[in-house]
């Protein structure tokens, strides 16, 4: 079965650093997303992308955070510098174009900043 | 693993019964409604969904009721078995068009043998 791979699954740094993520989606599927999720709260939207172009990106912190899919197809979400409040799990969906509004989740990335 | 949703609503139910879990939605013009079940230091995993035409969808073991005139959506699991124990999430597409989903709070279903 086709899923959504994310990498890494874990990732500890120290304040004012710079960390990345990456996300494969399921093949074919055109809509991706990043979303955080902080502990005890249903995961919140960051940025939407249909193949390579951002469609929303209106709660993503711009001011430290940026979202690439350079060729429609994988993506990296990066944060620069790393604050302590971006202590959160960041995870990945992927959906197919057209009529089909299934969401389908990565395994996410746990971040934790020191 | 770490858990998800330390001060989450809980529902514990005895092995064998059925569960019901609740949620509010807050968008009246949503068009699309999803069930997630996330475990522990897992991703969100879909369950069901339905959509603003219908009233129940039925899956194997789970069914989904709308209520759209009271903004309310349950998740009914029969025979409740401890793999379901896990935070479950519903989650509305509240912009037709834009399809990101908006994710009500969660809430912690245990399951005790």
């Amino acid at each position: 079965e086709a899923e959504v791979a994310q990498s890494p699954r874990y990732k500890i740094t120290e304040k004012s650093q710079a960390v990345a993520f990456w996300c494969d989606p399921i093949s074919g599927h055109a809509t991706l997303y990043w979303y955080r999720q902080i502990l005890g709260q249903g995961p919140e939207l960051l940025v939407q992308f249909q193949d390579e172009s951002v469609v929303d990106d209106s709660q993503l912190p711009k001011d430290r955070f940026s979202a690439e899919r350079l060729k429609g197809v994988d993506s990296t979400l990066k944060i620069q510098p790393a604050e302590l409040g971006d202590s959160a799990m960041y995870l990945c969906a992927s959906r197919q174009s057209g009529s089909q509004d299934t969401q389908y989740f990565g395994p996410g990335t746990r971040l934790t900043v020191l | 693993g770490e858990s998800v949703g330390l001060h989450l609503p809980t529902l514990s139910v005895q092995e064998g019964d059925n569960s019901i879990i609740n949620c509010a939605y807050s968008n009246s013009a949503s068009d699309y409604f999803i069930w997630y079940k996330q475990e522990s230091g897992k991703g969100p995993q879909f369950i069901i969904d339905i959509r603003s035409n219908m009233d129940k969808r039925q899956g194997q073991r789970v069914t989904v009721l709308l209520n759209k005139t009271v903004k309310h959506l349950s998740l009914q699991i029969a025979a409740t078995q401890p793999g379901d124990s896990a935070v479950y999430f519903c989650a509305e597409n509240p912009l037709a068009g834009r399809r990101a989903l908006t994710f009500g709070s969660g809430t912690r279903l245990q399951v005790q043998p």
